[in-house]
Parts: structure tokens; sequence; C-alpha cells
């Protein structure tokens, strides 16, 4: 079955910790993407990446750091200097024009 | 920047009711809207692709309209019920510009039993 995995559902970061979440997708689309969300607001686009060894800033990309190495996987850091990273993190992909295909979230906390 | 708003905010309305909300955006360099619906634990689902001025699109008792001209597409929910209960997004797709996609706010419905 084709679609979007996320891992870990959970994480807690430390102070002074980086953290990477998963996303990994076997749709065989192009464009990938990384969206915020806090308690009450919407999406915020942190990164987007429409190819292959490229990505580009979405509007909220101060303290993360994401790669694109392969089509399928598209990995995002929070790092340290995040100061505010505690929400619920939605990867998703696309193809062409069509809607976006989400992940089931990580939901990223302070220790 | 670019704004799509949605409005309301949120609601609830009572099991039975019909309900409609809107979402806004720029009248120009216009290709296509998407709206979604997002349940609570899972992850967001599209519901409608809307490319041309009048569409209309049908799913059960959910529908949208769409006008580019104006620049506003409304979703409406004919006798909600409890399971209708999300948050329903819409997303707007330009042909301007390097990043095209742009999420509304989103609308939070509660439909009370």
């Amino acid at each position: 079955d084709g679609g979007i995995t996320q891992s870990p559902k959970y994480l807690f970061r430390k102070e002074g910790q980086n953290v990477t979440l998963s996303c990994e997708q076997n749709l065989n689309h192009d464009a990938m993407y990384w969206y915020r969300q806090d308690p009450g607001q919407g999406l915020r686009l942190i990164y987007y990446s429409q190819i292959v060894n490229d990505f580009q800033k979405g509007d909220i990309a101060e303290g993360y750091s994401v790669s694109r190495e392969k089509k399928e996987s598209f990995p995002l850091t929070v790092t340290s200097a995040q100061k505010n990273p505690t929400a619920f993190y939605l990867c998703a992909s696309q193809f062409g024009r069509q809607p976006q295909h989400f992940g089931d979230g990580t939901r990223l906390s302070i220790l | 920047i670019l704004n799509v708003e949605q409005s309301p905010q949120s609601l609830h309305v009572q099991e039975g009711d019909s309900t409609n909300f809107t979402c806004s955006f720029p009248s120009s360099n216009f290709y296509a809207l998407h709206w979604y619906r997002w349940e609570t634990a899972k992850s967001p689902e599209a519901l409608f692709v809307m490319t041309l001025n009048g569409d209309e699109k049908k799913k059960g008792r959910i529908s949208a309209t769409l006008n580019t001209k104006e620049g506003y597409s409304y979703l409406y929910i004919k006798g909600s019920q409890p399971e209708d209960s999300a948050t329903y997004l819409c997303a707007f797709y330009t042909t301007s510009g390097t990043y095209k996609y742009i999420f509304g706010t989103g609308t939070r419905l509660k439909v009370l039993a």
C-alpha cells in the first residue's frame, strides 16, 4: 500500500539536543514538505523539496534543517537553536498539482 | 505574501443542522483549490480538487463551489453528523511565485449530538 510513514509518533527532546524526525514515502512523488502545527493554529511550512538534492526554506525554517538525498526520504532535524520545538509535525508529499498526501505526524515535546 | 483566509475559525452546530464555511484566496494567478478534512488524531485527507470557475463538487452530504473571479470557495455540509466533526482546510495553488501552494488557517467544526 502506497503512503507516507513518519516516525517516531512521539519524541522527547532534552535541552541542547538535536533530534531527527523521519519521513519516508513510496508514492514516487517528487515534492515533499514539512509542516508544524501548534495548538489552535493552522499548518505552517518549515521546509519543502521539489526534487532530490534540492530544498527550500518555508515560512518558519529557523532552528530546523533538512536533507533530500533520496526521493523517498525527507528527514527533518530540530536543532538546539529551535527554542520552542514543542509542536505536532506533519510530513507531506505531492505529485504535480494534485492534493498533498500526509503522514500521521510526530508529536515533539521537551523533557 | 499570498493570503488564504478561512472563516469562521471554528463553529459548533447541532446534529442535523446544515452549515457552510468560506475559503478566500487571491483572484489572480489561480490554478486550483483543494479542500481537505482533518480529523483529530488522523492526517489531513483531500476532499475536493476544484479547478474551474463555477465548479461544483459533491461527496455524500458535503459539497463545494468555486468562484475564481471573486476569489472564494464555499464548503457546505447538509444534515451535519457527529462524524463530520473535523478541521476543514483549503489550499490555494497559484501559477505565480516560487512557492505555489498555500494552506488556509482552517475551520474547526464540532457537531453536537
